[in-house]
């Protein structure tokens, strides 16, 4: 069964320090991937997408990530965290065939310490 | 980007009421909007997908009588828990793509809490 897993559920940072949230998925072929910022009490925002082309995307506020096949991998990187990127973060998959159905991860919550 | 709103943002309601949850697409017309659930501490789960001037589609063990879907025009889909356990209280979240079949182009409400008393 296609499936999403962020085996972290809880990461704490140092403000500045990098990061980097796992993701990993289970699929037959390559799925669209997606990276979700959720602030407490909030809906969820689109931090990056990959669908094909170039491995490594951009996002916003300064994220990015790699995706890599061998390692059905999608993790998400940021070189220095901020304390406003405390929040939940989550990695979903579209599959072939699923149109906008996303599947989700169980999320990481990130805690940045001052 | 585009605008996706649902209201309420949190609503609190008595045991065997029904409670209907709005989402509109402010700046787009959405033939496709999804609904999803999501418990505390826990990821989202796709409850139905929800196309313009055609019945829901549920995902499996989501009970259709229980949560009704409308989606009649291209800008609102209406979510209404019908008959109100504590245990639908929970943070709804919707969701809206322009086209069918687009995949990527996906706009997500700010979410509905509600609490079923």
């Amino acid at each position: 069964a296609q499936s999403v897993t962020q085996p972290d559920i809880h990461i704490t940072v140092s403000e500045g320090a990098s990061l980097e949230l796992r993701c990993n998925y289970s699929y037959g072929a390559t799925p669209y991937l997606f990276w979700y910022v959720q602030s407490p009490g909030q809906g969820l925002q689109l931090l990056l997408k990959y669908f094909s082309g170039d491995t490594l995307v951009q996002g916003i506020k300064g994220f990015e990530a790699e995706f890599k096949r061998s390692q059905s991998s999608f993790n998400l990187r940021k070189p220095s965290v901020h304390w406003s990127d405390a929040a939940e973060y989550f990695c979903a998959v579209a599959f072939t065939g699923g149109g906008n159905k996303l599947t989700f991860g169980t999320g990481t919550q990130l805690k940045v310490e001052l | 980007g585009a605008v996706v709103s649902q209201h309420p943002s949190r609503v609190i309601c008595k045991s065997g009421t029904s409670v209907k949850i709005e989402c509109r697409s402010l700046d787009f017309q959405a033939t496709t909007m999804f609904w999803y659930r999501q418990f505390p501490k826990k990821s989202l789960m796709l409850m139905a997908t929800s196309n313009e001037g055609s019945k829901a589609t549920y995902e499996q063990g989501v009970e259709k009588d229980k949560f009704l879907i409308n989606h009649a025009s291209l800008t609102l889909s209406t979510l209404t828990v019908t008959s109100a356990h504590p245990e639908d209280s929970s943070f709804y979240i919707c969701s809206a793509t322009p086209g069918r079949g687009n995949t990527g182009e996906l706009f997500f409400g700010e979410g509905s809490r509600l609490t079923v008393l």
